[in-house]
């Protein structure tokens, strides 16, 4: 049973327009969420991310909207570049609780066409 | 580099023999966690463990696998008999001592792809 789940495995956008990147969670518990990036053949990077406490979190071009009452997030990137075509992967944890483990999705692999 | 190192990047064993897996957490970083992505998969969270304690071990498989983060060294992830559903990529995390929760990020390391054959 997916607890964090990742509807789109690819997605291609044209380079300088936006990328959207969804994200569906089940656990009401989760209340700290991220974007991590990751490249073949590396560990996956972080990238931002998003207490429940807010909405929405920016970072250069890349924003995070959560949407509790939806249980979806999405990662905006704007203007989108080549060197961002990698797997997207979110991931949530609940840190009040465990502290420990994140749950990931299947992730999303992007593609930047110049 | 300080990040976190993981070896060997490849490990190829054959069905039955043990696969051991190294994760050298990033300085001053005291909790490691063990994740494994199969095929077409998510990273799935295995062990987390600090220094000489397992804190959480709810997503390794009941035989075989163990993990240890002993005082001195890396941690250890150790499949024993391996089996070709083992086949996999095996990240590790890391986070510091002084974990608050909010805005502990973990860093992960480049993973150790194990193929049985």
């Amino acid at each position: 049973d997916q607890q964090v789940k990742q509807n789109s495995p690819s997605l291609s956008v044209q380079e300088g327009r936006i990328s959207i990147l969804n994200c569906d969670y089940t656990n009401s518990m989760f209340d700290y969420f991220l974007w991590y990036k990751k490249y073949p053949a590396e560990g996956p990077t972080f990238l931002i991310s998003i207490s429940s406490i807010k909405d929405k979190n920016e970072d250069g071009r890349f924003t995070v909207f959560l949407n509790k009452s939806a249980k979806h997030l999405s990662l905006h990137i704007v203007p989108s570049q080549p060197g961002d075509s990698a797997v997207y992967f979110c991931a949530a944890s609940d840190w009040g609780g465990s502290q420990g483990n994140l749950i990931f999705g299947k992730g999303t692999k992007l593609s930047v066409k110049p | 580099n300080a990040g976190v190192m993981q070896n060997p990047r490849h490990l190829v064993r054959r069905r039955g023999q043990e696969a051991r897996l190294r994760c050298s957490p990033m300085k001053g970083h005291s909790h490691v966690y063990w994740y494994r992505q199969l095929p077409e998969e998510g990273l799935k969270f295995m062990v987390y463990l600090q220094k000489e304690n397992i804190i959480d071990e709810s997503g390794m498989p009941k035989e075989r696998f163990s993990a240890e983060f002993p005082k001195e060294g890396p941690s250890i992830l150790r499949i024993q008999q391996v089996v070709r559903g083992d086949s996999a990529a095996y990240f590790c995390a890391s986070s510091p001592l002084e974990t608050s929760g909010i805005d502990d990020e973990q860093f992960f390391g480049p993973g150790t792809r194990l193929t049985v054959l």
